[in-house]
């Protein structure tokens, strides 16, 4: 069974500060998704990282895959209270079952105005 | 956004009894899962349908049973609900199931077993 650990759990930051957030795994992933769920709701997909070291912007919203395609980050520069929400990682194995994710805990980030 | 609604949204129910979830799409996707999400947990897997029939255990099937006789339907079944099956039920969709695929989830089912 893959894991993904994501940290930190918690997050509250005031309006304008930056933050990152961890995704870490011991396997290997063919890629490796970041989607955001606001309360009552379904999570909505942000990104999609594919290749190790890869980089991706998204507005204010920076994603990172490890080189080794192991671990990946999210970094927020200038947090907005629209921000705020559960940010989930996802990561996508190979060969068969390739088409399941195998979900982190999430971080869920409160920006206070 | 992706057309998939989830019947019934919200829903309380007692131990022992049988409890059927519905995820609907309009969309045409092959591929259909069912998640619960559970505080500490994240979302697990529970069942997932590659086409009409064909479906496969998750990561948490135990107690729950699936089917997809169409498409757009996959229906989740509880046969003799528990209290540890409290939590919330998504539904998710995908087109392909290649390593930059989509999922698309529904809006979730609220499922309380006393």
């Amino acid at each position: 069974t893959q894991l993904l650990e994501q940290s930190p759990q918690f997050l509250s930051i005031q309006e304008g500060e930056n933050l990152t957030v961890y995704c870490n795994s011991s396997s290997v992933f063919s890629s490796l998704q970041w989607y955001r769920q606001e309360p009552g709701e379904g999570p909505v997909l942000l990104v999609t990282v594919v290749t190790g070291g890869e980089v991706k912007k998204l507005k204010r919203l920076t994603f990172q895959f490890g080189d080794a395609r192991k671990d990946s980050s999210l970094h927020i520069t200038a947090a907005q209270p629209g921000d705020t929400g559960l940010y989930l990682c996802a990561g996508r194995g190979s060969g068969a079952g390739s088409y399941q994710l195998t979900f982190g805990k999430g971080t869920k980030l409160s920006v206070i105005p | 956004d992706a057309g998939i609604t989830q019947s019934p949204r919200h829903k309380v129910t007692e131990t022992g009894t049988p409890v059927t979830l519905r995820c609907h799409q309009t969309e045409n996707h092959r591929y259909m899962y069912w998640y619960r999400q559970d505080p500490g947990h994240g979302l697990r897997l529970i069942h997932y349908s590659y086409g009409v029939k064909d479906t496969d255990k998750g990561e948490v099937s135990d107690g729950y049973s699936v089917s997809r006789s169409k498409t757009e339907d996959f229906l989740l079944t509880l046969e003799s609900a528990t209290s540890s099956q409290t939590s919330v039920y998504f539904c998710a969709i995908s087109q392909s199931g290649s390593s930059t695929d989509t999922q698309y989830f529904g809006p979730g089912t609220r499922l309380t077993v006393l």
